[in-house]
């Protein structure tokens, strides 16, 4: 079986520019999440999607970052413009489920901003 | 809110020896609890979770722990450490009540010396 799937493992940016990250989740799982890891830090998620609703926003810094799940498989991340403080890992996971289903994490991938 | 803690930053056993890695939660109703690991350069993986039934459970690679609703933690546990084992491990939590969303802790090292 196929794991969590991102693009590009690592992109370094200036800041005021714009980069977008993609995912493709585990065939059949309907749960999909974008997590940011800071250093140091646990994963703190930006949002959840089921199929290709929003479950959860609610740390989603709306003004610059966007994420969208058309046709509830692949997902995209997108920052624009980035500031210094985005430098995070950028974690994607998904899930067969809610609630009680464990999570599938994807390599992630490392952005730089400088 | 819901919140995880995980006290320590840093954990060091000796091969051989029983190791434990503490977590302790706060979540609105029924806790939905796991632990994940991060080895390094690879993405998290799963290793157990809590949802209903006997306080001790037992998951990947030999590890198992016990829920502990009075004390409201779940801590990880392995009666005999391996070197291998040495990692970053997560604990998380759901909330029933929260559609799934998960909270993680910051994560605790795992060193196992020969």
């Amino acid at each position: 079986e196929a794991g969590v799937a991102q693009s590009p493992r690592y992109k370094i940016i200036e800041k005021r520019q714009s980069v977008a990250f993609w995912c493709n989740p585990i065939s059949g799982h309907a749960t999909l999440y974008w997590y940011q890891q800071i250093l140091g830090q646990g994963p703190k998620l930006l949002i959840q999607f089921q199929n290709n609703g929003v479950v959860d926003d609610s740390q989603l810094p709306k003004d610059r970052f966007s994420a969208e799940r058309l046709k509830g498989v692949d997902s995209t991340l997108k920052i624009q413009p980035a500031k210094l403080e985005d430098s995070a890992v950028y974690l994607c996971a998904s899930s067969y489920g809610q609630g009680t289903s464990e999570q599938y994490f994807g390599p992630g991938t490392r952005l730089t901003v400088t | 809110a819901q919140s995880v803690a995980q006290p320590e930053d840093q954990v060091n056993v000796a091969e051989g020896n029983p190791l434990t890695v503490k977590c302790t939660y706060s979540v609105s109703g029924n806790p939905y609890l796991f632990w994940y690991v991060q080895y390094p350069n690879r993405g998290l993986q799963f290793l157990l979770k809590y949802i209903t039934g006997d306080n001790l459970v037992k998951g990947s690679y030999g590890f198992e722990a016990e829920f502990n609703k009075s004390q409201t933690s779940f801590h990880l546990k392995k009666p005999s450490a391996l070197v291998s084992d040495s990692a970053l491990y997560f604990c998380a939590v759901r909330g029933p009540a929260n559609a799934g969303k998960s909270t993680f802790g910051d994560g605790t090292t795992l060193t196992v010396k020969p």
